[in-house]
């Protein structure tokens, strides 16, 4: 079966300092991944959708020089949190399309946790 | 173990309503949520309940929750050709665990 790696899967940092969590697409080429994030006890919030080659798509209210997204090749995208601050701690979860087998179903990565000391 | 059901597929008749169920196992769980999925696009939440409500009303959209049944339902009334995609039931199971369910692909005719 299809399978959506994240690395790391926990990561503590300093306030101010910048992460970078991988998401990967282990056996099949994903054009497009989406970036959630969730806090304890609340739902996925959809944060951006990465596009192999262009630009991200933002939701609203989400910042992009915040939250640095770059999907350079058709199994990786990256999150980067800049400047990272306390408020920024939380759960951020990838899912990637298998776009050969439609547009409907999401493969999710196992979430990395993220603590801004 | 925890788990969440719903049935795979729903169609209307574009002005009717829709009700999607959806059953869970976990009893303690806080929240519901119902997530939509259109073809592409990532989980969009629409709207979720307290597990102490019975029920949530939000536009178009009625939650309904039957906790002894552990039943939770969404009502969309006057269904339009752009409520057609797939919907999501979940539950909070502490902490940043969240079961969601297989997603039923709504189908809406004009």
């Amino acid at each position: 079966g299809a399978v959506v790696s994240q690395h790391p899967s926990r990561v503590i940092c300093k306030s101010g300092t910048s992460v970078k969590i991988e998401c990967r697409s282990l056996d099949f080429q994903a054009t497009t991944m989406f970036w959630y994030r969730q806090f304890p006890k609340q739902s996925l919030m959809l944060m951006a959708t990465s596009n192999e080659g262009s630009k991200a798509t933002y939701e609203q209210g989400v910042e992009k020089d915040k939250f640095l997204i770059n999907h350079a090749s058709l199994t990786l995208s990256t999150l980067t949190v800049t400047s990272a601050h306390p408020e920024d701690s939380s759960f951020y979860i990838c899912s990637a399309i298998i776009p050969d087998r439609g547009t409907d179903t999401q493969y999710f990565g196992p979430g990395t946790r993220l603590t801004v000391l | 173990g925890e788990d969440v059901e719903q049935s795979l597929f729903l169609s209307v008749r574009e002005g009717d309503s829709s009700v999607i169920n959806c059953t869970y196992t976990d009893s303690s769980s806080t929240y519901l949520y119902w997530y939509k999925q259109e073809p592409g696009a990532g989980l969009q939440l629409l709207t979720y309940i307290f597990s102490n409500m019975d029920m949530k009303q939000d536009q178009r959209l009625t939650v309904l929750l039957n906790k002894k049944d552990k039943h939770l339902s969404l009502r969309i009334a006057d269904t339009q050709t752009g409520d057609s995609a797939i919907y999501f039931c979940a539950e909070e199971a502490g902490g940043f665990k969240t079961i969601f369910g297989a997603g039923t692909r709504l189908f809406v005719k004009a």
